[in-house]
């Protein structure tokens, strides 16, 4: 079953704007993972943020995560076309680090 | 390193045959996942390997589905009497630990 459902299933937005994408899960955590896909292709590693962590940034992504509402936001900022893609939070549960549940994936495409 | 490797990355078979796909994890990489991926979703935990041991399998993984990682190397996954609704993409991703996976590309299985 899937622990995480992204928010919203599909977003499109002009090059230069922000895109926000949102994940909500249901189960205590250990980290919560944003990953990112290309059409056809595995999956690729952006950022992680642990438990006890509120916000991270990596270059133009900004992730926040809030244990309370048990959700997480992935702010990529000044998008461009190649960040078009499927993006999808997977967490850690606590107590079983070994295997991430994914959610269902956001698709942003980013228009030139 | 050469990343996650996997083969073939695209298996066409009949109904009722046998298949076995493969996987070469980042070397030094103790944990090994299967996750499999449907058209729109999400990938979904099939397995985990730490090591040579199977620690985990998910229900998903029905008697039909087998999977092994001799000496903690390289691990296949093995479906015997395919089904059309085994039609997937096949994910191997390792890790060091319970941080971040590294994903491979991903078998494409298509079952006529």
């Amino acid at each position: 079953s899937q622990q995480g459902e992204e928010d919203p299933q599909a977003l499109s937005i002009q090059e230069g704007e922000n895109a926000t994408m949102n994940c909500s899960y249901k189960t205590s955590i250990n980290n919560l993972q944003w990953y990112r896909q290309n059409s056809g292709r595995g999956l690729v590693h952006l950022i992680l943020i642990r438990s006890n962590e509120r916000e991270k940034h990596s270059g133009r992504l900004r992730v926040t995560l809030d244990t309370s509402k048990k959700s997480s936001s992935l702010l990529i900022t000044a998008s461009r076309a190649a960040d078009t893609a499927s993006y999808f939070c997977a967490t850690a549960v606590s107590g079983s680090a070994r295997q991430l549940t994914f959610g269902s994936g956001t698709q942003l495409t980013v228009l030139p | 390193d050469t990343g996650v490797s996997q083969n073939p990355r695209h298996k066409i078979t009949k109904r009722g045959q046998n298949v076995t796909f493969r996987c070469d994890p980042i070397s030094e990489h103790n944990r090994l996942y299967w996750y499999r991926q449907t058209l729109g979703q999400g990938p979904e935990f099939l397995t985990y390997f730490q090591n040579e041991a199977q620690l985990e399998k998910s229900r998903l993984l029905s008697d039909r589905f087998s999977a092994e990682r001799p000496k903690g190397s390289f691990s296949t996954l093995e479906i015997q009497r395919t089904e059309q609704g085994d039609s997937a993409m096949y994910l191997c991703a390792s890790a060091p630990s319970s941080t971040e996976a590294f994903f491979g590309q991903g078998t494409r299985l298509t079952v006529v």
